[in-house]
């Protein structure tokens, strides 16, 4: 089992539409998690951190399942700029910061 | 402006050439790290430190150096570069990897022939 796993998709939405990505991971011990965004060939940037109590940053919401083990990001009233890749991080011990394999997102009109 | 910053952005190169692709930081974080990327494989690490003059091997070590003699610089060596490192690589710091987020650099695109 890769520690950690997303849904690769690709997800192809309409504009307006509400889409959700999940990401699951294998060590019950990690710490700390995020989202981040990646334009094609570009350089990963921080989308929003991942808290227990779930976060909402305008029409992005992260939430956390520890029990479950996984976080999910959902993004409301897709804009054709949300096209991207969205990679999960999640912080599984000291040193080790390990990436999913990212999902794909296009919006289309 | 916080940022990482490597150079240089592209780079073509012959196989067994030696090259240096640098990677520096300004927000005083004390861990970095090297990443490459590769179509259908994600963001593997190369090598990561924690601190200065402490450094240590990721999931892709072979065929890479590292040193951090600075906390600010953290320079990726390929001493005979091989055509299976052509590859995107991305420099990452962290204020504390444990809690923090990573902040990348812009990326290098390396092709070797």
């Amino acid at each position: 089992r890769k520690e950690v796993e997303q849904d690769p998709g690709p997800f192809n939405v309409p504009e307006g539409a509400t889409v959700a990505f999940n990401c699951t991971y294998s060590n019950s011990a990690s710490q700390s998690f995020f989202w981040y965004r990646q334009d094609c060939r570009k350089e990963p940037k921080l989308l929003m951190s991942v808290y227990s109590s779930g976060n909402e940053d305008g029409r992005f919401t992260a939430q956390l399942n520890r029990a479950s083990q996984y976080i999910s990001l959902l993004i409301r009233d897709s804009k054709l700029s949300d096209s991207a890749t969205y990679l999960c991080v999640v912080n599984i011990k000291a040193h080790d910061m390990r990436f999913g394999a990212g999902t794909r997102l296009t919006v289309k009109p | 402006e916080a940022q990482v910053t490597q150079n240089p952005r592209y780079l073509i190169t012959v196989t067994g050439k030696k090259l240096t692709v640098t990677c520096s930081q300004n927000m005083n974080h004390e861990y970095m790290s090297w990443y490459r990327q590769d179509p259908g494989l994600g963001l593997r690490q190369i090598y990561y430190s924690m601190n200065v003059e402490v450094t240590d091997k990721g999931d892709v070590p072979e065929g890479y150096k590292v040193s951090r003699k600075e906390k600010r610089n953290f320079p990726l060596i390929l001493e005979s570069p091989s055509p299976n490192q052509t590859s995107l690589y991305f420099c990452a710091s962290s204020f504390s990897v444990r809690y923090s987020p990573l902040h990348f650099g812009n990326g290098t695109r390396l092709t070797v022939t």
